[in-house]
């Protein structure tokens, strides 16, 4: 069975401080990772997604993967208030296998003023 | 482009009713899926729809269907509502058009069983 593993938090970072928040995972066949922002209430929102190895930029954000080690994070820049929210991790494993996406329960991040 | 969209948005049902839901995708998506989210278990995927045909099916009892029309848009239906059915019910569209599938939410529906 496929895992998504994320710590639940809460993360408390001070106002314009870096957050990280962390995934891991357990099908080795995963190829694609995405990042969701949650906002109390609210449906969540694609940050972004990464789909090889390394670094990827986009903003304050960067996400990061590692398929040796299975893990994929996520670093916030310059945090802000409004970044407090719960981020999901998505592992999705085309094209040979399923387009559904296996989701992790969330990191809640707080920041704080 | 417009996003997701979903109806009702709130709904409030007794135990033992009946509910559908619906979900209209982004313009050109073929793909929609359905999610179950709740404090709890966290999101939990129900189906996945793909030119009107069920491609995937999560672990939800028979009470829990679907379908999916030609123009993409879905519905989703509860039957025999339970309290533990509360929840935010939540539709997400996606293109499956390469390596990549990024999928859009809507906004939800959140229902609560009393």
């Amino acid at each position: 069975q496929k895992e998504v593993e994320q710590n639940s938090g809460p993360l408390s970072v001070p106002e314009g401080a870096i957050a990280s928040l962390n995934c891991t995972y357990s099908d080795q066949g995963s190829q694609s990772f995405f990042w969701y922002r949650q906002y109390s209430g609210k449906s969540p929102e694609l940050i972004m997604f990464i789909y090889s190895n390394g670094d990827k930029e986009d903003g304050r954000f960067t996400a990061q993967l590692n398929k040796a080690s299975q893990y994929v994070s996520l670093l916030i820049r310059d945090s802000q208030p409004s970044d407090s929210a719960t981020y999901l991790c998505a592992v999705q494993n085309p094209p040979g296998g399923s387009y559904i996406p296996t989701f992790g329960r969330g990191t809640s991040l707080i920041v704080h003023p | 482009k417009a996003g997701v969209t979903q109806t009702p948005r709130y709904l409030i049902k007794t135990r033992g009713q009946q509910v559908t839901l619906s979900c209209s995708p982004i313009s050109g998506h073929r793909s929609v899926s359905w999610y179950q989210q709740t404090p709890g278990q966290g999101l939990q995927f129900l189906f996945e729809y793909f030119s009107e045909t069920q491609r995937n099916k999560g672990n939800f009892p028979g009470r829990f269907s679907g379908r999916q029309f030609s123009n993409s848009r879905s519905e989703m239906n509860v039957s025999t509502l339970e309290l533990g059915d509360s929840a935010l019910y939540l539709c997400a569209s996606s293109l499956q058009a390469g390596d990549v599938d990024e999928q859009f939410f809507g906004p939800g529906t959140r229902l609560t069983v009393l």
